[in-house]
């Protein structure tokens, strides 16, 4: 299995505060991603990263933001959490850009209240 | 904007049989398609990759069709058993072989009855 760990793996909290996840890999991939999955939406790119400090966004960004200082470590800032972001979120990593297949993490369960 | 269906209602089928399951895109000409399976409570595992210059690939009792005619690809698995039961997702390139991620379909749930 990918060396992928997701942090933390659930958490419940209140509307209008920060959450961060965190994504460490342990597989020195350079791509990394945010999704989340929800039922009826399936999964949804939030942002994703191409190297340390080079990420972009995906189809859902807004109300989230990403940072990637270490190859290992990708992280998923929620600034305000609101209640539509209430969802499963994954991390996947790639090591290859032309076939694109990924690896996830085993999820994080974000409950806002 | 770029559109992937696959069955929405569950696909019930006996142990034994072949499980077909169908992915149609619109909007789109990706590079290449790729199929995960997901269990509950997990995250998605890949199973199979196919580029758009080939019309089928297999791995064991799977076998995955790409017709970029048709926009769509199937995914077979032969003499399913009640362990292939699970949600299998179809996911297209965004962007030609880029490193921008991929697109997913909501995924069919499988039930492999015994």
């Amino acid at each position: 299995d990918a060396g992928i760990t997701q942090s933390p793996r659930h958490k419940v909290t209140e509307t209008g505060t920060p959450v961060t996840l965190r994504c460490h890999q342990t597989e020195n991939h350079r791509y990394m991603y945010w999704y989340r999955q929800d039922p009826g939406h399936g999964l949804r790119l939030i942002h994703y990263s191409y190297g340390v400090k080079d990420t972009d966004k995906g189809e859902v960004s807004d109300g989230y933001s990403v940072s990637r200082s270490k190859t290992e470590d990708f992280l998923l800032t929620l600034e305000s959490a609101t209640s539509s972001q209430t969802s499963v979120y994954f991390c996947a990593i790639s090591e290859v850009a032309s076939t694109g297949e990924l690896f996830f993490g085993e999820g994080s369960r974000l409950t806002v209240l | 904007s770029q559109k992937i269906e696959q069955n929405s209602e569950a696909l019930n089928i006996q142990e034994g049989k072949t499980a077909t399951l169908t992915c149609n895109y619109t909007n789109y000409s990706p590079a290449y398609l790729q199929w995960y399976r997901q269990d509950p409570g997990r995250g998605p595992v890949f199973l199979l990759l196919i580029r758009e210059n080939e019309k089928e690939k297999r791995k064991e009792r799977l076998k995955v069709t790409f017709d970029t005619t048709l926009k769509q690809s199937l995914f077979h698995i032969t003499a399913s058993q009640p362990a292939d039961s699970a949600t299998y997702l179809c996911a297209l390139d965004r962007s030609g072989g880029g490193a921008d991620g991929l697109t997913f379909g909501k995924g069919t749930h499988l039930i492999i009855q015994p």
